[in-house]
């Protein structure tokens, strides 16, 4: 149940696009299709961006969107605004109904 | 609206024991799993345990496996954590949160979340 790795921190302009890595494992994404990503504001709970790797939930922004390949799953944000600014986390489903997270990523919005 | 309100963190001593609730509303709470999700100070989301719809089904991250015990109770819409053997490691603000379940089908993200309850284990 290794963490999965994620860079510590992106950094962009408003209205550029960034893209967050997480990289796993041939245990957790790179044999299962379940990759979520998080978004975490401080004091708020986290709120669900992406599942199943590359699906959008109702009500999150088309700014989010999520790929996957190989070990190696991405989360892209379009259109940088201040309001993203938050820590991002991926997490993996890894087997035998375990999960593993990766270790955030602090988006900075300059 | 869905809600979930953790409570029962407190300060607690190693070696002591903790009983964490996680307190559902706004969506029926049999067609969902539960985990609990932890964050330690300064660290990441640490997922924790998991039950089933109706706990015949639980699993735990080897970090708490046999101190921890995951529990439900569908009638009362709520979901506890019994924390034993405490470490200083434990020290976190403990989330609760949902994945749907349709039929023998999980769904494996978790969709809501609370806001968490904090557990820090000090002398």
């Amino acid at each position: 149940q290794s963490a999965l790795t994620q860079p510590a921190s992106v950094s962009g302009s408003p209205g550029q696009s960034i893209t967050i890595s997480c990289t796993g494992t041939s245990s957790d994404v790179g044999v299962y299709n379940h990759v979520s990503w998080y978004q975490s504001h401080p004091g708020n709970a986290p709120k669900l961006l992406i599942y199943e790797a590359t699906n959008r939930p109702s009500g999150v922004s088309d700014r989010f969107s999520g790929s996957k390949s190989g070990n190696t799953a991405s989360l892209t944000i379009s259109g940088l605004q201040a309001e993203d600014e938050a820590h991002y986390y991926c997490c993996s489903y890894a087997g035998r109904t375990t999960w593993v997270f990766g270790g955030g990523t602090k988006v900075t919005v300059l | 609206e869905v809600q979930l309100v953790e409570s029962g963190g407190s300060v607690v001593r190693p070696g002591g024991s903790l009983r964490l609730s996680c307190v559902a509303s706004g969506f029926i709470f049999d067609d969902y799993g539960m985990t609990w999700v932890r964050q330690a100070p300064g660290k990441g989301l640490e997922w924790v345990s998991t039950i089933n719809w109706n706990g015949g089904s639980t699993s735990y991250a080897d970090s708490v496996k046999g101190r921890f015990t995951i529990s439900r109770d569908n009638a009362k819409k709520s979901l506890y954590l019994q924390m034993n053997s405490l470490r200083a490691e434990d020290t976190a603000l403990y989330h609760c949160a949902t994945f749907r379940i349709v039929g023998p089908t999980w769904r494996y993200y978790f969709d809501n979340w609370g806001q968490g309850t904090l557990v820090t284990v000090s002398s």
